[in-house]
């Protein structure tokens, strides 16, 4: 079974500082996704962000960059220059490619910009 | 190109009743699953279709039903509700099983009264 572990219930960031949300996931399965959601209060979840099990080299999605460390589990999302439209919460999701291929999904984290 | 929809995008029932919520994927992906999100449990996975078939089901009672069209629409039912059946539905759409993207719609707010 798949796990995913977000410990930052809420953060609060100035705008246009970088921000580091954390993310640790438990798995058994060689191949795999892992994926960053973002979540504004009108409940629609925006994909931001893509990293494949084998792919050797983090993620980029414009300010949006992933910290991959397969080693020790984790996915941290990076975003540069935050923007108070960054305001949201964030949830990191994994999906395995045999098995029950469901996305299981973080408790995810509140970011909020602050001016 | 269009996005996935659903509708409706509120709903107010009451126990007891039953409710069909709609998803229209994104055009040309093949795979919709749908989710359910509440502040107690989070999100959590309903059921995958693939090609009119479901290929996964989460662990959710038999009152949570779904199906889909050969035009990959899809359709979830929840019949009997009850108090905790409120919640954010959330329907995504990928252009097949496996690792590919899942791209969320707008979600149905269902409030069971």
């Amino acid at each position: 079974a798949q796990k995913i572990t977000q410990t930052q219930p809420g953060m609060f960031v100035q705008e246009k500082e970088a921000v580091t949300l954390d993310c640790t996931y438990d798995t058994s399965d060689q191949s795999y996704g892992l994926f960053w959601y973002k979540q504004p209060s009108s409940g629609e979840m925006i994909f931001l962000i893509y990293q494949g099990s084998y792919d050797e080299q983090n993620a980029t999605e414009g300010r949006y960059s992933l910290n991959f460390q397969k080693a020790r589990k984790s996915a941290n999302l990076v975003i540069s220059a935050s923007q108070l439209g960054d305001s949201a919460m964030y949830f990191c999701a994994m999906r395995a490619f045999q098995g029950a291929q469901k996305l299981v999904f973080g408790q995810g984290t509140r970011l909020t910009i602050n001016p | 190109k269009a996005g996935v929809t659903q509708t409706p995008r509120y709903l107010i029932k009451t126990r007891g009743q039953q409710v069909t919520l709609s998803c229209s994927p994104i055009s040309g992906h093949r795979s919709v699953s749908w989710y359910q999100q509440t502040p107690g449990q989070g999100l959590q996975f309903l059921f995958e279709y693939f090609s009119e078939t479901q290929r996964n089901k989460g662990n959710f009672p038999g009152r949570f039903s779904g199906r889909q069209f050969s035009n990959s629409r899809s359709e979830m039912n929840v019949s009997t509700l009850e108090l905790g059946d409120s919640a954010l539905y959330l329907c995504a759409s990928s252009l097949a099983i496996g690792l590919e993207t899942q791209y969320f719609g707008p979600g149905t707010r269902l409030l069971v009264l």
